[in-house]
């Protein structure tokens, strides 16, 4: 399983983009990028995904350089309520499982 | 969107007695789910692989007598923490995937049960 590696922390204020690297430097042909959000005493929600280059959607984009072993995920205009632990997840289709690292907690400042 | 629901949210128990969780998926059917566990101010980890119709895969480490996993039906699977300590209190979440999705790509999670055992 591809192991991913983020910052543990990162700190922000209002009205900023934040970008969050994330390392993933064995991952397989088949894999998939995925990004999920989680707030305290809730389930991880899916953010986006992506396989190579740029993806973006209403909240986020992810970019992929072409040889994959990394992945930034970029909020544009972040607010408090962006708050959370943000997770950069390798999806393995061998095994079908995701496989969560550490995680990266976002503090957003006023 | 494909929704997953966790019964109950909290459970407060006394130790040696057993919880029952249930997971389901609301809107869509999951030949597999997965259960994960997650203590305060850490990732979480993926505890099991639930298969409709056949046993559970546990992951190294995980006592398989101890959380017991059924899934009996396409819509719901249920972990039941056997024999609870202390030591178990802790967050358990589940996953699934619509059968068009598969599982390493994206997957739905629960809200969550936090268990507490006294």
């Amino acid at each position: 399983l591809a192991k991913t590696t983020q910052p543990i922390s990162m700190d922000s204020y209002e009205g900023q983009e934040v970008n969050i690297t994330c390392s993933h430097n064995n991952i397989a042909t088949n894999d998939y990028i995925t990004w999920y959000q989680q707030f305290p005493s809730q389930g991880p929600r899916f953010i986006i995904q992506g396989y190579k280059t740029k993806v973006t959607n209403e909240v986020a984009s992810l970019f992929i350089p072409a040889d994959r072993k990394s992945s930034t995920l970029s909020l544009p205009r972040v607010s408090l309520s962006d708050t959370a632990v943000y997770y950069c997840l390798v999806g393995s289709s061998n095994t079908g499982k995701l496989i969560f690292g550490q995680g990266t907690t976002l503090q957003v400042k006023p | 969107g494909a929704v997953v629901s966790q019964h109950p949210s909290r459970v407060i128990c006394k130790s040696g007695t057993s919880v029952k969780i249930e997971c389901r998926s609301l809107d869509f059917q999951a030949t597999t789910m997965f259960w994960y566990r997650q203590f305060p101010k850490q990732s979480l980890m993926l505890m099991a692989t639930s298969n409709e119709g056949s046993k559970a895969t546990y992951e190294q480490g995980v006592e398989k007598d101890k959380f017991l996993i059924n899934h009996a039906s396409l819509t719901l699977s249920t972990l039941t923490v056997t024999s609870a300590h202390p030591e178990d209190s802790s967050f358990y979440i589940c996953s699934a995937s619509p059968p068009e999705r598969p599982s390493y790509n994206e997957q739905f999670f629960g809200p969550g049960t936090r268990l507490t055992v006294l």
